[in-house]
């Protein structure tokens, strides 16, 4: 099994740029996350889909879109990117129900908006 | 917001060394848990405690947990120097799927 795989890797844009950063996971999880990790800051959560069709703001949602392709597929886009969201990126997954569960991360993507 | 702080922000010690880390948090939990995140890495998950817990061991780690003071503690004994790596404390103040992690301790293991 692969786990979470994440594209691309590294990534700049300029300011006003769109862009998808694409997840996957091969886990047959129900849910799957996108978290953004700043220096100093821990990891926030941008978006969650607890089930496959259907998606729920997080901590930080402002500026991304994101769409739960199928089960395994969880995207993230940044529709007119700004110098703000350069960070890195990373896609999580996980097996509810129960008590919180145990989430398995991808690689992170760096992003850089200049 | 942040739920989660870990303290101290970063820890120097000796390979064979004891290693303790604290997390605190402002709200009521269902369950705590550790990450741990190698330099350039994603996270991986360590250990689980609930609410109802106050001890959780596994392998090297030691987890406390206090709910009256919303304070949680990770010990790693006879640390060693593949144990350099950021951790991550992870509350659930809203929901299963709703995570909130603190800044983190960094952690260097000098051999």
């Amino acid at each position: 099994n692969a786990g979470v795989t994440q594209t691309p890797k590294f990534q700049v844009l300029k300011t006003g740029q769109s862009m998808t950063l694409q997840c996957a996971q091969d886990m047959n999880h129900n849910s799957m996350y996108w978290y953004r990790q700043d220096p100093g800051m821990g990891l926030r959560l941008i978006y969650y889909s607890a089930s496959e069709g259907t998606t729920d703001k997080g901590e930080v949602p402002n500026g991304y879109n994101v769409s739960r392709l199928n089960k395994r597929e969880f995207s993230l886009r940044l529709e007119s990117a700004a110098p703000s969201q350069t960070s890195v990126y990373f896609c999580a997954s996980s097996f509810p129900p129960g008590p919180t569960d145990t989430q398995y991360f991808g690689p992170g993507t760096r992003l850089t908006v200049l | 917001s942040q739920q989660g702080e870990e303290d101290p922000q970063a820890l120097s010690i000796q390979e064979g060394e004891n290693a303790t880390m604290n997390c605190s948090y402002k709200t009521s939990i269902n369950n705590l848990q550790w990450y741990r995140q190698n330099s350039g890495r994603g996270l991986v998950h360590l250990i689980l405690i609930r609410s109802n817990e106050r001890e959780k061991h596994s392998g090297r780690l030691r987890v406390t947990l206090d709910t009256s003071k919303k304070s949680s503690s990770l010990l790693i004994t006879a640390s060693r120097a593949a144990d350099t790596a950021s951790y991550f404390c992870a509350t659930d103040p809203y929901n299963n799927n709703d995570m909130r992690f603190g800044a983190g301790t960094r952690l260097t293991v000098k051999p």
